[in-house]
């Protein structure tokens, strides 16, 4: 596609339940980037993939988050055991190799009652 | 601690007049700033950024001024047009995690016609 494609676009999680967000990144963008949006804030950096491989995941706030982009292209960001605080708008971005630069998707919208 | 603050959360201005966006930022090690805008349920897109090697850069109608032994960063538009109407995200990154953003909490410009 055009440009990186977020799945679902809303989510309403009960406390406890276990998500998945997919992301497809724009094609031949090697770098793909997690970040969470929480209302009113900026998004803040969850973790970077280069390929498949996860170069940076110091911005997952628990061990209850984790992704994975098992064959370099479409990525999987895993919430267990869901929180009312992790409700937020999960932004996935990429570009085509490193660099400033990066293009964001529409995000997905988790809430979490 | 916000290492990158964008101290005025809306901007109202009207049409054919100039905007002036303003951010400013703690950590010395960035070297890398950019402008995001974003539409309400969108997510951001990438808008104009500047090296920290110079201290201004222009696209069009927009221009952002860098004044580093200020750490202060400022965003015009010039002139404004209603479509310009969004949040504006200051973002910044540190040399050698340029995929690592680090964002402001945003300011709504309102152009009013």
């Amino acid at each position: 596609g055009a440009g990186v494609s977020q799945s679902p676009r809303y989510k309403v999680a009960k406390r406890g339940q276990d998500v998945a967000l997919r992301c497809d990144p724009i094609s031949g963008h090697v770098s793909l980037f997690w970040y969470q949006q929480a209302l009113g804030q900026g998004p803040e950096f969850l973790t970077y993939f280069q390929n498949e491989a996860q170069l940076d995941k110091s911005g997952l706030p628990s061990d209850r988050f984790f992704a994975e982009r098992p064959e370099g292209s479409v990525s999987t960001l895993k919430i267990q055991r869901t929180q009312q605080e992790d409700s937020a708008v999960y932004l996935c971005a990429s570009n085509r190799f490193s660099g400033h630069t990066i293009y964001f998707g529409e995000g997905s919208w988790l809430t979490v009652v | 601690d916000q290492q990158v603050k964008q101290n005025s959360p809306s901007l109202s201005v009207q049409e054919g007049r100039i905007s002036i966006l303003n951010c400013d930022y703690t950590n010395s090690m960035f070297d890398y700033f950019l402008w995001y805008k974003k539409y309400p349920a969108e997510g951001p897109t990438f808008l104009i950024s500047i090296s920290s090697i110079k201290d201004k850069n222009e696209d069009g109608r927009f221009t952002v001024f860098l004044n580093k032994s200020a750490k202060h960063l400022s965003l015009h538009i010039v002139p404004s047009q209603p479509g310009d109407s969004a949040v504006y995200f200051c973002a910044a990154s540190v040399a050698g995690s340029n995929y690592k953003l680090t964002f402001g909490k945003g300011t709504l410009l309102t152009v009013n016609p």
